[in-house]
């Protein structure tokens, strides 16, 4: 059972270019989510998906899309890149359903954009 | 605005106790969790409290005071594996999680 799995785990941009990080589980999760953890900040939410089909904008929604295409996968995705969207980013799942669900983060891709 | 706070470094001994303190304010309240981070790590869930009190998993414990917007996380016997950053997070109405920045904490010999 792996949980949350992330590609890339590392990456290395020039400004302007695009990438897709994907976010993969198999818990059978209704909910997802993708995070920016930066240092000296607590988590900030990016977009969230309450079901396959559907994303919603967090916190910090601009410069990224989302697509939630099948109910296991939730992708990420920079357009156009630039240096502030340097950062470790996490996906995290729950069961989902509304309540205070506990969330099961992947590993962390680290982006860095030069 | 929605807002915690907690210390942002602490340092403790091998086989004492340590205590990390939260501080929270949101717009509605469902509940206050902690994370435990290792570094290069994704966090891993700790403890949710959502009624005053203390719950008591093992070495760890969680405390929390709905009134004064309160919450700490106790570990007992501490062990150098605990050395890790400690994430406080809390739930707003709308089921929205308020994350603090993260105390690290750092156990000497």
């Amino acid at each position: 059972n792996a949980g949350v799995t992330q590609t890339p785990k590392f990456r290395v941009l020039k400004t302007g270019q695009s990438m897709t990080l994907l976010c993969a589980q198999d818990m059978n999760h209704e909910y997802m989510y993708w995070y920016r953890q930066d240092p000296g900040m607590g988590l900030r939410l990016i977009h969230y998906s309450v079901g396959e089909g559907t994303t919603a904008k967090g916190e910090v929604p601009d410069g990224y899309n989302v697509s939630r295409l099948k109910k296991q996968n939730f992708l990420l995705g920079l357009e156009s890149a630039a240096p502030s969207q340097t950062s470790v980013y996490f996906c995290a799942s729950d069961i989902g359903f509304s309540g205070a669900n506990v969330l099961t983060f992947g590993a962390g891709s680290r982006l860095t954009v030069l | 605005g929605q807002n915690i706070d907690q210390p942002t470094e602490m340092t403790a001994t091998e086989g004492a106790i340590v205590q990390i303190n939260c501080t929270y304010q949101t717009s509605g309240f469902n509940g206050l969790f902690w994370y435990q981070q290792h570094a290069g790590e994704a966090p891993t869930f700790l403890s949710y409290n959502v009624l005053d009190g203390l719950e008591e998993k093992g070495r760890f414990s969680s405390f929390l005071s709905r009134s004064k917007g309160y919450s700490y996380l106790l570990l007992k016997e501490l062990q150098m594996k605990d050395s890790a950053s400690y994430l406080c997070a809390a739930m707003d109405s709308n089921y929205q999680l308020i994350w603090g920045a993260g105390t690290k904490l750092i156990i000497k010999p």
